[in-house]
């Protein structure tokens, strides 16, 4: 069974502070994606990685796939109130559907 | 907006009894995913039609179901609800269907008291 883990489950930090969210998993996906979620609406897409040892930038946010594509981190840089939501990672599954870790939740204090 | 809508937002509900959800996937999509998410559980898939037809299925309960119609609509309905059946459901839509972003609607927040 693929299953997705994601650390911490609960992050709660300083405006201009510095985080990192982490998704990890025994099984090897052919592909990861990063979602953030809002009380009351759907995931939004963030990013897609592919490649083992991938890393994406979006802004403030860093992500990286890591080698043996079992795991991937988002860095997020000076956190804005604005980037407070639920990051969902999800992968691949073998049916085609997604598999999401169950989340971090993120609240981003002024 | 993600393009993708359902129908209601909100549903409450009695023990016992019997509801349809419903979702319009984006312009030009053929698939439909549902999705159940709880606080304890998080995000779980539940079935996948593609172009009308089943493709897949994951932890989906015996007294739900789901279709797609030929505009593309799909429906879940779920019976007998049981007070655990409160969550969140989404769907999400994609072209093909395999290994393809998906883009998420808004959700139905369905409480059943």
């Amino acid at each position: 069974t693929q299953l997705l883990e994601q650390s911490p489950q609960f992050l709660s930090i300083q405006e201009g502070e510095n985080l990192t969210v982490y998704c990890n998993s025994s099984s090897v996906f052919s592909s990861l994606q990063w979602y953030r979620q809002e009380p009351g609406e759907g995931p939004v897409l963030l990013v897609t990685v592919v490649t083992g040892g991938e890393v994406k930038k979006l802004k403030r946010l860093t992500f990286q796939f890591g080698d043996a594509r079992k795991d991937s981190s988002l860095h997020i840089t000076a956190a804005q109130p604005g980037d407070t939501g639920l990051y969902l990672c999800a992968g691949a599954g073998s049916q085609g559907n997604l598999i999401f870790g169950k989340g971090t939740k993120l609240s981003v204090k002024p | 907006d993600s393009g993708v809508t359902q129908t209601p937002k909100h549903l409450i509900t009695a023990t016992g009894q019997r509801v349809t959800l419903r979702c319009s996937p984006r312009s030009g999509d053929l698939s439909v995913y549902w999705y159940q998410q709880s606080l304890d559980q998080g995000l779980q898939f539940l079935i996948q039609y593609y172009n009308g037809e089943e493709r897949a299925k994951g932890n989906i309960l015996e007294r739900f179901s789901a279709q797609q119609f030929p505009d593309l609509h799909s429906e879940l309905n779920l019976s007998s609800l049981e007070l655990g059946d409160s969550a969140l459901y989404f769907c999400a839509s994609a072209v093909g269907g395999v290994q393809e972003t998906q883009y998420f609607g808004p959700g139905t927040r369905l409480l059943v008291l």
